[in-house]
């Protein structure tokens, strides 16, 4: 069964840092393109970045560019998100989601993990 | 610009049908889509993907009663014989080289 598995998440105060990650079982992450994608209580869903299945292509949404980095381990079958100089904008449930294999349809979704930034 | 427009609302009776709306802005009528479904408090479950030219490709175990149908710059989820559990919100989302882009959501209530 293909599943995806977020954690990492928790409370943290405005300026702080968080990383989160991204496990995959019974299918091999490195051959998916993969992306981070958001939800912010009460709201719609907010892609929040992608990268490539050899990490060589990264794209970010200019909500978060310069502030997350997004990066993968095809070893140990997972997908990381770095957080840094986080917002209280950035409080959201935040998702997983593989591209499927012919092109940009999220056919795989993790479970989400919470970050809330609160002083 | 890439954007995706929704309804922000529909409502059926148990056991009729839903069809929800989800139009691609100028210039990008031949883009394919993927529907999302979000039951509150879940996670997004992909439906399906849905091509320009009406043809789509379901997710795993997506029952018949969910289709899809494209005319022009718009595409279209039927939900048929509602269940209670269609009772969610409904994405659609498209891509481009460098973006992903989700619609406002379409919250659908069963009467």
């Amino acid at each position: 069964e293909v599943q995806l598995v977020e954690s990492g998440g928790g409370s943290v105060q405005p300026g702080g840092s968080l990383r989160l990650s991204c496990a995959a079982s019974g299918f091999t992450l490195n051959s998916y393109e993969i992306n981070w994608v958001r939800q912010a209580p009460g709201k719609g869903l907010e892609w929040v970045s992608y990268i490539s299945g050899s990490g060589d292509t990264i794209y970010y949404a200019d909500s978060v560019k310069g502030r997350f980095t997004i990066s993968r381990d095809n070893a140990k079958n997972s997908l990381y998100m770095q957080m840094s100089g986080l917002r209280a904008e950035d409080t959201a449930i935040y998702y997983c989601a593989t591209d499927d294999p012919v092109g940009g349809a999220f056919d795989y979704w993790g479970q989400g993990t919470l970050i809330t930034v609160s002083s | 610009q890439l954007v995706l427009t929704q309804s922000p609302s529909a409502s059926a009776s148990l056991g009729a049908s839903v069809k929800l709306t989800c139009t691609l802005s100028s210039g990008h009528s031949s883009y394919a889509i993927a529907w999302h479904q979000q039951q509150p408090p879940k996670g997004p479950r992909y439906l399906m993907k849905l091509n320009s030219d009406g043809s789509h490709t379901k997710g795993d175990g997506i029952p018949d009663r969910f289709s899809g149908s494209s005319s022009g710059a718009e595409r279209y989820l039927t939900i048929s014989s509602l269940q209670s559990e269609d009772e969610a919100d409904y994405y659609c989302q498209t891509w481009a080289t460098g973006i992903r882009v989700f619609g406002t959501g379409t919250k659908v209530t069963v009467l």
